[in-house]
C-alpha cells in the first residue's frame, strides 16, 4: 500500500540548533514533493517545492533533500528560532495527477 | 487578496442534520481542493475540481458526502445526514492556473466541524 511516513514524535530543539525532519515513501513514484508549514488553527502555508530530478532546494534557513533512490526527502531549519515551532508536513504529487497527499506531520518545537 | 476564504469558522450540528461548508478560492485558481484532517488521519483529499468539473472524488467517504462548484469563486461540501464521526477540520484550497505543482496550494484557515 502507498505510505508516507513522517516522525510522530515532537522533536525539541535548542534556538540557534538546525531542525532535521524526514519523510519517508513507499509506492509512490513522485514527480515533486513539497514541504508545509502548519501552525495551531490555521491552514498549512507552502514552503518548498523539490522535482523529482533535484537533489537539493534551499529558500532562507530552509533546505530541502530529495533522494528517489532512499525514497526519502530531508527537511532542514537551520540556525533555528521560536518562531518555527509549527508542524511540518511533507506532501507528493505523482505525474500522472495534480493530486497531493500528506504525510502525517512532524512537530517543531524551538526552545529560547 | 483576501486568500481562500472558508465558512463558517466553527459548525456544531447535531446527528443527523444537514451541513454545508463554503469555499472562495483566490480569482484566477482554477484548481479547487477540499481537504479533511484528523489526528488519526491527517490531511485527506476528499475531491478536487479543475475549472469548475470534479476531477477526482475518490476521496469522498461515502454518499453522504457531496460537493459542488456552480461558478469559479464559489464551492460548497455538503454532508447529509452528519454523524460524529465526520467531525474533523475541513479545509479547501487553491492553486495557480495551470501550474498547480510548481507553487504550491493556498489553503483556507479550515471549518471546524463538530457533529454531537
Amino acid at each position: 500500500s502507498q505510505k508516507i511516513e513522517q516522525n510522530s514524535e515532537a522533536l525539541n530543539i535548542q534556538e540557534g540548533k538546525t531542525a532535521t525532519l524526514t519523510c519517508n515513501y513507499t509506492n509512490y513514484s513522485p514527480a515533486y514533493l513539497q514541504w508545509y508549514r502548519q501552525d495551531p488553527g490555521r491552514g498549512p502555508v507552502f514552503l518548498l517545492l523539490i522535482r523529482e530530478n533535484e537533489k537539493e532546494k534551499r529558500k532562507e534557513r530552509l533546505k530541502v533533500t530529495f533522494d528517489t533512490t532512499l525514497k526519502q526527502s530531508l527537511f532542514h531549519i537551520t540556525a533555528s528560532q521560536p518562531a518555527d515551532s509549527a508542524t511540518y508536513l511533507c506532501a507528493l504529487a505523482e505525474a500522472a495527477g495534480n493530486k497531493l497527499t500528506f504525510g502525517g506531520g512532524t512537530r517543531v518545537l524551538v526552545k529560547p | 487578496d483576501a486568500g481562500v476564504i472558508q465558512s463558517p469558522r466553527h459548525e456544531v450540528t447535531e446527528m443527523g442534520q444537514e451541513v454545508t461548508l463554503r469555499c472562495k478560492p483566490i480569482s484566477g485558481h482554477d484548481y479547487l481542493f477540499w481537504y479533511r484532517q484528523t489526528m488519526m488521519r491527517g490531511l485527506e483529499l476528499l475531491i478536487y475540481f479543475n475549472n469548475n468539473v470534479p476531477i477526482d472524488d475518490s476521496g469522498m467517504p461515502e454518499d453522504r458526502f457531496s460537493a459542488k462548484m456552480p461558478n469559479a469563486s464559489f464551492s460548497t461540501l455538503k454532508i447529509q445526514p452528519s454523524e460524529p464521526r465526520d467531525s474533523a477540520v475541513y479545509f479547501c484550497a487553491s492553486t495557480l492556473k495551470g501550474q498547480p505543482k510548481d507553487y504550491g496550494y493556498t489553503f483556507g484557515s479550515g471549518t471546524r466541524l463538530t457533529v454531537v
